[in-house]
């Protein structure tokens, strides 16, 4: 079984820039996530999709961050326009349902200069 | 508001003894607790996990063990194996539609 995908795996943008990454689940998962995580921190999580609908984005900055989940497979994570702060790893992970069962992606590193 | 917490960065284990990561929450709504596993370059792999009704889960070497009382949570690596060697989090639950991670603890097992 394919594990999820994301890309690009790597990411340098300089601050104001616009940025996107994207992510395929794992074929027949329903739930999908999008977390951040910073140097040295956990990761957090910005949005969690059930299908193609939003179940939680209270930590998603929706001033900058917007993400997207068409058909309810692949989605994608935009930032608009990213700041130096957003510099971290994006991991994107699914599971067959809202469940602790994730599987995670080997995430995107992105640097903001 | 961190409400997950790993205090320990590192931890340091020879082959073959026992590690014991520890983990404090601070919300009591928590009802399901969770330990990934980390190596680098690579995302989180689910460990095992421990629900707020139990005080003890089991999975081979790996055992979680929660205290309610204390907000407490540790997960026991037995006996401790060089591949074992990673980054852990702790992480917290609430009707799995939010998650809360710890910073993570990096476990060395040395040969």
């Amino acid at each position: 079984e394919a594990g999820v995908a994301q890309s690009p795996r790597y990411k340098i943008i300089e601050k104001r820039q616009s940025v996107a990454f994207w992510c395929n689940p794992i074929s027949g998962h329903a739930t999908l996530y999008w977390y951040q995580q910073i140097l040295g921190q956990g990761p957090k999580l910005l949005i969690q999709f059930q299908n193609n609908g939003v179940v939680d984005d209270s930590q998603l900055p929706k001033d900058r961050f917007s993400a997207e989940r068409l058909k309810g497979v692949d989605s994608t994570l935009k930032i608009q326009p990213a700041k130096l702060e957003d510099s971290a790893v994006y991991l994107c992970a699914s599971s067959v349902s809202p469940s602790y069962e994730q599987y995670f992606g080997p995430g995107t590193r992105l640097t903001v200069t | 508001d961190q409400q997950v917490k790993q205090n320990s960065p590192s931890l340091s284990v020879q082959e073959g003894r026992i590690s014991i990561l520890n983990c404090d929450y601070t919300n009591s709504m928590f009802d399901y607790f969770l330990w990934y596993k980390k190596y680098p370059a690579e995302g989180p792999t689910f460990l095992i996990s421990i629900s707020s009704i139990k005080d003890k889960n089991e999975d081979g070497r790996f055992t979680v063990f929660l205290n309610k009382s204390a907000k407490h949570l540790s997960l026991h690596i037995v006996p401790s194996q060089p591949g074992d060697s990673a980054v852990y989090f702790c992480a917290a639950s609430i009707t799995f539609n939010k998650f809360y991670f710890g910073s993570g603890t990096k476990l060395n097992v040395k040969p």
